[in-house]
């Protein structure tokens, strides 16, 4: 059974560029959640998607979006970047609801000079 | 917010060393896990364990809710068990997969 699957997993952009980051869940999952994880602030919830509904955000700047769709993919946005939006961008899964086992994809890898 | 507090920060040990890694949290909670990031930054799954004790090979967890902590045991450990440890808590009644992650602790076996 794959894992979750993340794409790219390195990625190079310069400051006011946007980038565009996709999860693919494992299958049959239904919720798919996005990390950041930094140096400095460590791994912190960016949302979660439901069923292509977002049920939760976490404490970021509306230059960071995302969307689900109908076969559990989810993408995620950042606009207008800047050099402190430079992480790891980590996506998990979870066969239930949003509760239970979460899975993590080997993630994506941004580098904003 | 919940809290997640993690000790030691950093951890250095002789290959076959037992250790113990623990994870405080300040609220109840309804999922914790425990994770091993690997050197690619993939963080793999050791314990889905909101409850009670499990074990796996030379690993085992054991989380005290009531109480509001966690611990992680590794026994003879070996180098490839260096990395950073997480341990990540969900809020009781959140049901949206939101993880609340501590600090980790820093592995380091030196062979």
């Amino acid at each position: 059974k794959a894992g979750v699957t993340q794409t790219p997993r390195y990625l190079i952009k310069t400051r006011g560029q946007q980038v565009t980051l996709s999860c693919s869940p494992i299958s049959g999952h239904r919720s798919v959640s996005w990390y950041q994880q930094t140096p400095g602030q460590g791994l912190q919830f960016l949302f979660e998607y439901f069923s292509e509904t977002q049920r939760n955000k976490g404490n970021f700047p509306g230059r960071f979006s995302g969307r689900q769709f109908s076969n559990s993919r989810s993408e995620m946005n950042v606009s207008t970047l800047e050099l402190g939006d430079s992480a790891l961008y980590l996506c998990a899964s979870s066969l239930q609801d949003g509760t239970g086992e979460l899975f993590f994809g080997e993630g994506s890898r941004l580098t904003v000079l | 917010g919940i809290q997640v507090e993690q000790s030691p920060p950093d951890l250095i040990l002789q290959e076959g060393a037992n250790s113990t890694l623990r994870c405080n949290f300040s609220d109840s909670v309804n999922n914790l896990q425990w994770f091993h990031q690997n050197p690619w930054g993939q963080l793999i799954n050791l314990f889905y364990i909101p409850s009670g004790t499990k074990q796996n090979g030379r690993l085992s967890a054991t989380t005290v809710a009531t109480e509001r902590y966690s611990l992680l045991y590794i026994s003879s450990s070996q180098t490839t068990d260096s990395g950073v440890y997480f341990c990540a808590v969900e809020l009781l009644r959140s049901n949206t997969g939101k993880l609340i992650f501590g600090q980790g602790t820093t592995l380091q076996v030196k062979p």
